[in-house]
């Protein structure tokens, strides 16, 4: 069975600095996908970023990056230049084939001014 | 292209009765997935359809159901509400049913039940 951990309940960070977020996550199969969701305020659940295992090459989306140690099972998210819009619950998720998504327990965000 | 929508937004009901909700997929896609969300228990897999047919099913009781139409809509119907059914109940939508494709979520249906 899929596991996905976020050990960090809360972070916070200043406005414009550089935050990292951590998941570790367990899985029998070679074939999987990675990603982070955020949810804001409103509770939209909205993509940040998505890692397929196959790859070596950590994905990058404008200001967030993953750091995907896949020997480690680890899947950290970097946050460059945190804005105060980038306040939110941030959820670790794994799917491995056609199977569900299997989440993390979620880490809230909070940027200081 | 519209995002995925559920309606109602926000729900209030009582012990005992039942509740249908609804999820509108991004046009073209065909696998719809709902997900309930509570503070104690964080995110858990209802269940999910593809083509009008589940494909898949989470630890849920049989209280808790589902189907999608032919036009990819789908509809999940909880019976017997117990007070522990209270919680954000989200929707996500893909493309295909394979592991390339990254689900998408609605703004979630709020149930309260007293």
């Amino acid at each position: 069975a899929q596991t996905v951990t976020q050990s960090q309940p809360e972070m916070s960070v200043q406005e414009a600095e550089t935050v990292t977020l951590s998941c570790t996550y367990d899985t029998s199969e070679s074939d999987y996908y990675l990603f982070w969701y955020k949810q804001p305020p409103s509770r939209q659940m909205i993509l940040v970023i998505r890692q397929e295992a196959y790859k070596q090459q950590n994905a990058t989306e404008n200001r967030f990056s993953v750091n995907f140690q896949k020997a480690a099972k680890s899947f950290s998210l970097k946050i460059s230049d945190s804005q105060l819009g980038d306040a939110a619950m941030y959820f670790c998720a794994s799917r491995q084939g056609a199977q569900k998504l299997v989440f993390g327990q979620g880490t809230r965000l909070t940027i200081n001014p | 292209k519209a995002g995925v929508t559920q309606t109602p937004r926000y729900l209030i009901k009582t012990r005992g009765q039942q509740v249908t909700l609804s999820c509108s997929p991004i046009s073209g896609h065909r696998s719809v997935s709902w997900y309930q969300q509570t503070p104690g228990q964080g995110l858990q897999f209802l269940f999910e359809y593809f083509s009008e047919t589940q494909r898949n099913k989470g630890n849920f009781p049989g209280r808790f159901s589902g189907r999608q139409f032919s036009n990819s809509r789908s509809e999940m119907n909880v019976s017997t509400l117990e007070l522990g059914d209270s919680a954000l109940y989200l929707c996500a939508s893909s493309l295909e049913r394979d592991s390339t494709d990254t689900q998408y979520f609605g703004p979630g249906t709020r149930l309260t039940v007293l």
